[in-house]
């Protein structure tokens, strides 16, 4: 399989713990993009990388939100004491260079803070 | 900003033509996504406009019309498995995304 996958699918927590996500793009693709998803809800931008590179980070992304792709290949989003309003499903997606490719999704980490 | 506004729901009979609208606001950008997600799933492509005009790919057409802020998904002959969402997202990039349209299909 060559797809964009995610790890864990899915994570349950306390509040004010740490969590850490991991994806992996498909392999030829400099491109990745973290989202958030939420019910009722389309995707939301959080933040993206070209390569190893953080080219743009949302305004709403807090500075508890930290995301890493150290050599350009997998990506980890780190999310430190969470709070409830955390709670749901983050997506990875990689493409090509430039705005005119496709995105690929991954299936999602979905999180849920207790 | 970039106000991206679709219907909420839809509801189509099995066999027939859907079109799903997607009207926006915003200062620039590289093209017009459509995207489909099944619930619990990852939303999955379904096209790609750039220009001004109609894509079509077998059963899924979109229009862009950039000048009047606004693209369609156009569904044809309609299958049960097509009840999805259906995201309409503009690529800056990032893509930024519509809420999304819950297309129920009935028979």
């Amino acid at each position: 399989d060559t797809g964009v996958s995610q790890d864990p699918r899915h994570k349950i927590t306390k509040r004010g713990q740490n969590v850490t996500f991991r994806c992996d793009p498909i392999s030829e693709h400099n491109r990745l993009y973290w989202y958030r998803q939420t019910l009722g809800q389309g995707p939301e931008f959080l933040t993206y990388f070209q390569n190893e590179a953080q080219l743009e980070k949302s305004r709403l992304l807090s500075d508890r939100f930290s995301a890493e792709r150290p050599k350009g290949s997998f990506s980890t989003l780190e999310i430190q004491r969470t709070e409830q309003g955390d709670s749901a499903m983050y997506l990875c997606a990689s493409s090509l260079d430039g705005g005119g490719h496709e995105q690929y999704f991954g299936p999602g980490t979905r999180l849920t803070v207790t | 900003g970039q106000n991206i506004d679709q219907p909420t729901e839809m509801t189509a009979t099995e066999g027939a033509i859907v079109q799903i609208n997607c009207t926006y606001q915003t200062s620039g950008f590289n093209g017009l996504f459509w995207y489909q997600q099944h619930a619990g799933e990852a939303p999955t492509f379904l096209s790609y406009n750039v220009l001004d005009g109609l894509e079509e790919k077998g059963r899924f057409s979109s229009f862009l019309s950039r000048s009047k802020g606004y693209s369609y998904l156009l569904l044809k002959e309609l299958q049960m498995k097509d009840s999805a969402s259906y995201l309409c997202a503009v690529s800056l990039p990032p893509l930024v995304f519509g809420k999304g349209t819950r297309l129920s299909v009935i028979a």
